[in-house]
């Protein structure tokens, strides 16, 4: 089956500064990942994906960098609000089909 | 905007009954996903759904069975409710082709006594 964890359970920032949450993927066919955000009582909500044939992408606030040579996945959020306490999970398609393979998550909590 | 509904935000059921949980996604898509989420093991995959009257086995089918016989509207079924069946139900849905980008419901919350 498809692996994909995170390297750390927690992580505590404080209101205005960055976080980078870290994911590790195991399956290269990979082409295709996503960073989801879970507040506490609601359903996983989109934040940004990347494709593997991109090592960077930039949303609002949001960036993700995709280093496949690691096999390796990061969301970094810019001047953290207490807003973004919440899990973030990230995902891969593994083999290109439609479906997602899951991490655990992170809970990102920011001290405000 | 995408809107993915589930029926209950909470369930309470007992061992040994039939639960549904049903699911509405409003955006037209062909692909309908059911997750279980429990503390530490992330969101496993127990069904999913490319059309209508298809369905495939996720990770966990065991003890669930699903029905789509609309495309808007994906229903999980628990035939005998168990106690381990306790958990976060999640709903998804993704177009297709190519549409791996998922989006999910609010969650059904579901205890089984």
């Amino acid at each position: 089956g498809e692996s994909v964890g995170l390297h750390l359970p927690t992580l505590s920032v404080q209101e205005g500064d960055n976080s980078i949450i870290n994911c590790a993927y195991s399956n290269s066919a990979s082409d295709y990942f996503i960073w989801y955000k879970q507040e506490s009582g609601k359903g996983p909500q989109f934040i940004i994906d990347i494709r593997s044939n991109m090592d960077k992408r930039q949303g609002q606030r949001v960036t993700v960098l995709l280093n496949k040579t690691v096999k390796h996945l990061s969301l970094q959020i810019a001047a953290t609000q207490p807003g973004d306490s919440a899990v973030y999970f990230c995902a891969e398609n593994g083999a290109g089909a439609n479906n997602l393979f899951f991490g655990t998550g992170t809970r990102l909590t920011v001290i405000p | 905007d995408v809107k993915v509904t589930q029926s209950s935000r909470y369930l309470v059921k007992r061992t040994g009954e039939k639960v549904f949980l049903e699911c509405v996604q409003d955006m037209d898509h062909e692909n309908m996903f059911w997750y279980r989420q429990d503390p530490g093991l992330g969101l496993r995959l127990i069904y999913f759904s490319y059309d209508v009257k298809m369905k495939e086995k996720g990770d966990i089918p065991e003890g669930y069975s699903v029905s789509r016989e609309k495309k808007e509207r994906f229903s999980l079924i628990l035939e005998s409710a168990s106690t381990n069946q306790t958990s976060m139900y999640l709903c998804a849905s993704s177009t297709d082709p190519g549409g791996e980008t998922q989006y999910f419901g609010p969650g059904t919350r579901l205890l089984v006594l």
